[in-house]
C-alpha cells in the first residue's frame, strides 16, 4: 500500500510528558500537511511543508509544538509538556505540490491519524 | 476570518437522495471540497469544485455551488447504507494550500 502512513495509531501519555508522531507521505509528494481534529469537529490546519521547508504555521501551533521534515520525506510532530487540551486526532496529509491549472486541484491524501490521549 | 458551517446530522432512507449543505464566508475561496470520513479511516476526498463552476456531477454525486450566497451542497443519489459516514465540506484559497473544514455532517442511512 502506498498511501500516507502514520505512527503510532494511538498514544496515551501523562500530562507533562513529551510525545512524537511520525508521518510517511506518499512517495514523491512534495507537500506535507499536519492537521488536528478534536471530537465532533472538522480538522484544523496546523502547518505544512514544501519539501523540507516549513512554509506556514497556524497560531494553533503553540511553542510546545514543533514539526520537522528534515529530508523532505517523512515528517515528525513533537509536543512537549503535553496538556489535556492536546488530546485529539493528529492527521497528516500529503500532495504532489503541483500548481493547479484552471479547475485542477492538488489533492491532499490523508493518513489514518494518530489519536493522542493525555491523562 | 474564514468559517465553514454545516448542519450536524442527516438521516435518510436507503434508496432516497441525500442533500448535505454547507456555507462558507471566505469570498476568496477558489476550491471547495467534499470529504468523507468513516470510523477508523482517514479522510477520503469525494469530489471538489472550482469556483468558476456552478455544478459538477460524478456518478451518484452532484455538487452545486452558489457563489453569490457562498452555499455549497452535495447530493448523493440512491443513497446506500455504505454511505453512512461523516461528510466534511472544506475550502481553500489555492489549489495546493491549507484546507479549512466545516464541523461535519453525520449521515445515517436507514435500511
Amino acid at each position: 500500500d502506498t498511501g500516507v502512513s502514520q505512527d503510532p495509531r494511538h498514544k496515551i501519555t501523562k500530562r507533562g510528558q513529551n510525545v512524537t508522531f511520525r508521518c510517511d507521505p506518499i512517495s514523491e509528494h512534495n507537500r506535507l500537511y499536519w492537521y488536528r481534529q478534536t471530537l465532533g469537529q472538522g480538522p484544523e490546519f496546523l502547518t505544512y511543508f514544501q519539501n523540507e521547508a516549513q512554509l506556514e504555521k497556524s497560531r494553533l501551533l503553540s511553542d510546545r509544538f514543533s514539526a520537522e521534515r528534515p529530508k523532505g520525506s517523512f515528517s515528525t510532530l513533537e509536543i512537549q509538556r503535553t496538556e489535556q487540551g492536546d488530546s485529539a486526532m493528529y492527521l497528516c496529509a500529503s500532495s504532489r505540490g503541483l500548481a493547479g491549472g484552471d479547475g485542477d486541484t492538488d489533492t491532499q491524501y490523508f493518513g489514518p491519524g494518530t489519536r493522542l490521549t493525555v491523562l | 476570518g474564514e468559517d465553514v458551517e454545516q448542519s450536524l446530522f442527516l438521516s435518510v432512507r436507503e434508496g432516497d437522495s441525500s442533500v448535505i449543505n454547507c456555507t462558507y464566508t471566505d469570498s476568496s475561496s477558489t476550491y471547495l471540497y467534499w470529504y468523507k470520513q468513516e470510523p477508523g479511516a482517514g479522510l477520503q476526498l469525494l469530489t471538489y469544485i472550482f469556483s468558476n463552476m456552478d455544478m459538477k456531477q460524478d456518478q451518484r454525486l452532484t455538487v452545486l455551488l452558489n457563489k453569490k450566497d457562498k452555499h455549497l451542497s452535495l447530493r448523493i443519489a440512491d443513497t446506500q447504507t455504505g454511505d453512512s459516514a461523516i461528510y466534511f465540506c472544506a475550502e481553500s484559497e489555492d489549489s495546493s494550500y491549507k484546507l479549512i473544514f466545516g464541523s461535519g455532517t453525520r449521515l445515517l442511512v436507514r435500511p
